[in-house]
């Protein structure tokens, strides 16, 4: 079976600028996290989506945000971008929620300048 | 702040020899997950361990979760150069996956 695309994989935008990221998870799968991985903080959870509900969200400012359509697909939005967004933003796909084996896609690489 | 830490944060070893990366959490743990990251990739699930003393083993692979579940191991007997990358162990609570500080791995042939 496919697995977890995102797109675009590469991204350079301006400060103050805003992104979308998009993610389509693994056909069946209806959780979608989303992590940001950079080298000084590591692998960080942002949020998860379940049947287009957030079910959970980790200590990011309000302007990140996500949502989830019906089909699964998922998106995530930063607006008014700082430096400090520049990173590998990575979503993983699952049948159910964390408890579950997460499957990566290959993420987007945000730089911001 | 990261409430799961593992150590080393590097290790450096030469082919055949062995490597253990280690995992500590300040908290109960529900189960714990294992990924892989090579370089320029992304997290591949390599386990998941639930009971209490569990080991389980994936051909070199060999993990264990600690009798109180809050520490769990990975060992990797005789290295090989795909071994290469870097090494999480993952907590989940509830709906949300908090990753270890990483363990990277390089091997010399």
């Amino acid at each position: 079976k496919a697995g977890v695309t995102q797109t675009p994989r590469y991204l350079i935008k301006t400060r103050g600028q805003q992104v979308t990221l998009s993610c389509s998870p693994i056909s069946g799968h209806r959780s979608v996290s989303w992590y940001q991985q950079t080298p000084g903080q590591g692998l960080q959870f942002l949020f998860e989506y379940f049947s287009e509900t957030q079910r959970n969200k980790g200590n990011f400012p309000g302007r990140f945000s996500g949502r989830q359509f019906s089909n699964s697909r998922s998106e995530m939005n930063v607006s008014t971008l700082e430096l400090g967004d520049s990173a590998l933003y990575l979503c993983a796909s699952s049948l159910a929620g964390a408890s579950y084996e997460q499957y990566f896609g290959p993420g987007t690489r945000l730089t911001v300048t | 702040g990261q409430q799961v830490m593992q150590i080393p944060q590097y290790q450096h070893v030469q082919e055949g020899e062995d490597f253990t990366t280690y995992c500590n959490s300040s908290t109960t743990l529900s189960n714990i997950q294992w990924y892989k990251q090579r370089p320029g990739g992304h997290p591949v699930f390599l386990i998941q361990l639930v009971k209490s003393g569990e080991v389980k083993k994936q051909k070199r692979l060999t993990f264990q979760f600690g009798e109180a579940k809050k520490n769990s191991s990975l060992h990797i007997t005789a290295t090989q150069t795909t071994d290469v990358g870097t090494y999480f162990c993952v907590k989940s609570s509830g709906d949300k996956l908090t990753f270890g500080t990483g363990t990277r791995l390089a091997v010399r042939p």
